[in-house]
């Protein structure tokens, strides 16, 4: 099956710097590379996604590159605020099969003010 | 739109108890998924289903079990109870057929096992 790799497992930041969160996955078919934020308390809510098809999308100050050869994808947030902190996760669905997501551990992002 | 809704937020359990947890999906999405949410482990896939169909199943043992009724709505139940079992339970509904892209998650319910 899919194994999602996430690195880091915990990054600390100070207010305004750039955070970045790596993913590698393992199936070359896979095609669709989501990323979930999850607030203390709360339910995990998609901030962003990307196909197989682009290489870069962006929203705001917020950001994901795929890179299909290395078969890793990143997270990019820049200019960051203590309200982006959270747990994020990434995702990785399978092109055809079960077409269910593989989720990465988790980053637990502290954003100092 | 009324988001997926989880009952209930909390439980606390005995060892070789069982638990129904119910979820209600978003109103027109037909696929829901469940998750096991525990500390440094991420996102560990249950079960889905799909129009009263269990479609796929992640490799959990045979005491989780679950079903969905014809309003779309699901229940996951699980029996004898261990340890091991408290974690947060998520489930997620999805408006596409067949590939799950976009998941909506509800606030999930939290199981502690004593």
């Amino acid at each position: 099956g899919e194994n999602v790799e996430q690195h880091p497992s915990t990054l600390s930041v100070q207010e305004g710097d750039s955070a970045v969160i790596k993913c590698t996955y393992s199936d070359s078919a896979s095609n669709y590379f989501p990323w979930y934020k999850q607030e203390l308390g709360k339910r995990p809510q998609l901030i962003i996604d990307i196909r197989s098809n682009v290489g870069e999308k962006k929203d705001q100050r917020i950001a994901v590159t795929l890179n299909k050869t290395a078969k890793h994808f990143s997270l990019h947030i820049t200019e960051t605020q203590p309200e982006d902190s959270a747990v994020y996760f990434c995702a990785v669905r399978p092109l055809g099969g079960s077409y269910i997501p593989t989720f990465g551990r988790g980053t637990s992002l502290i954003v100092h003010p | 739109k009324a988001g997926v809704t989880q009952t209930p937020r909390y439980l606390i359990k005995t060892r070789g108890q069982q638990v129904t947890l119910s979820c209600s999906p978003i109103s027109g999405h037909r696929s829901v998924s469940w998750y096991q949410q525990t500390p440094g482990q991420g996102l560990q896939f249950l079960f889905e289903y799909f129009s009263e169909t269990q479609r796929n199943k992640g490799n959990f043992p045979g005491r989780f079990s679950g079903r969905q009724f014809s309003n779309s709505r699901s229940e996951m139940n699980v029996s004898t109870l261990e340890l091991g079992d408290s974690a947060l339970y998520l489930c997620a509904s999805s408006a596409d057929r067949a590939t799950n892209e976009k998941l909506f998650f509800g606030s999930g319910t939290q199981l502690s096992v004593l």
